[in-house]
């Protein structure tokens, strides 16, 4: 996970509470992604980024937005947090071509009052 | 729809073999990952399978077949610290994301 961290590692939130998640990195990727994992579940895709300045929605983005003004910098911004929301989000790098190996920050550990 | 499918969870004796597959059916393909995932952690990377055949790394190899959508994760002389999720996930054509399976949790024992 060198090179990617995401902040908080943890945090506590009642319902209706905002909060940003942020996903930082220094490895020079194009493509970033938010990904929400829930016990059962595979890893399910929020949003996306190809670029900087450009986000995409995946296969659950209700409830978030996301942001990436800078390369380095991916947000995921939860704007009324719900019980649903519980879960470990990760962040993930990739670049261009037909490989597309992701590489993975440590996870921030979500839980909704 | 897009479908991954892996067992839930699998048990094995260290020093053992045991193989974990995977099948899918996906819109589109472009190549097949494995990520290793202990608890709490984050996945990393095992492997990558974008033709036919078996791909071997050191203890781990992966095998694909296309036609048949199918693919296997080999773990040969197993070590404790091989307990963890295993998972299994497609790159899908035109597009950039990768589609998941929830993941073979497997359990060494002594």
């Amino acid at each position: 996970n060198a090179g990617v961290t995401q902040t908080p590692k943890f945090r506590v939130l009642k319902t209706g509470q905002s909060m940003t998640l942020l996903c930082a990195q220094d490895m020079n990727h194009e493509y970033m992604y938010w990904y929400r994992q829930d016990p059962g579940m595979g890893l399910r895709l929020i949003h996306y980024s190809v670029g900087e300045g450009t986000t995409a929605k995946g296969e659950v983005p209700d409830g978030y937005n996301v942001s990436r003004l800078k390369k380095q910098n991916f947000l995921l911004g939860l704007e009324s947090a719900a019980p649903s929301q519980t879960s470990v989000y990760f962040c993930a790098l990739g670049d261009r071509g037909l490989y597309n190996e992701q590489f993975f920050g440590p996870g921030t550990r979500l839980t909704v009052l | 729809g897009q479908n991954i499918d892996q067992p839930t969870e699998m048990t094995a004796t260290e020093g053992a073999i045991v193989q974990i597959n995977c099948t899918y059916q996906t819109s589109g393909f472009n190549g097949l990952f494995w990520y290793q995932q202990h608890a709490g952690e984050a996945p990393t990377f095992l492997s990558y399978n974008v033709l036919d055949g078996l791909e071997e790394k050191g203890r781990f190899s992966s095998f694909l077949s296309r036609s048949k959508g199918y693919s296997y994760l080999l773990l040969k002389e197993l070590q404790m610290k091989d307990s963890a999720s295993y998972l299994c996930a497609v790159n899908m054509d035109s597009n950039y994301q990768l589609i998941w399976g929830a993941g073979t949790k497997l359990i060494i024992k002594p």
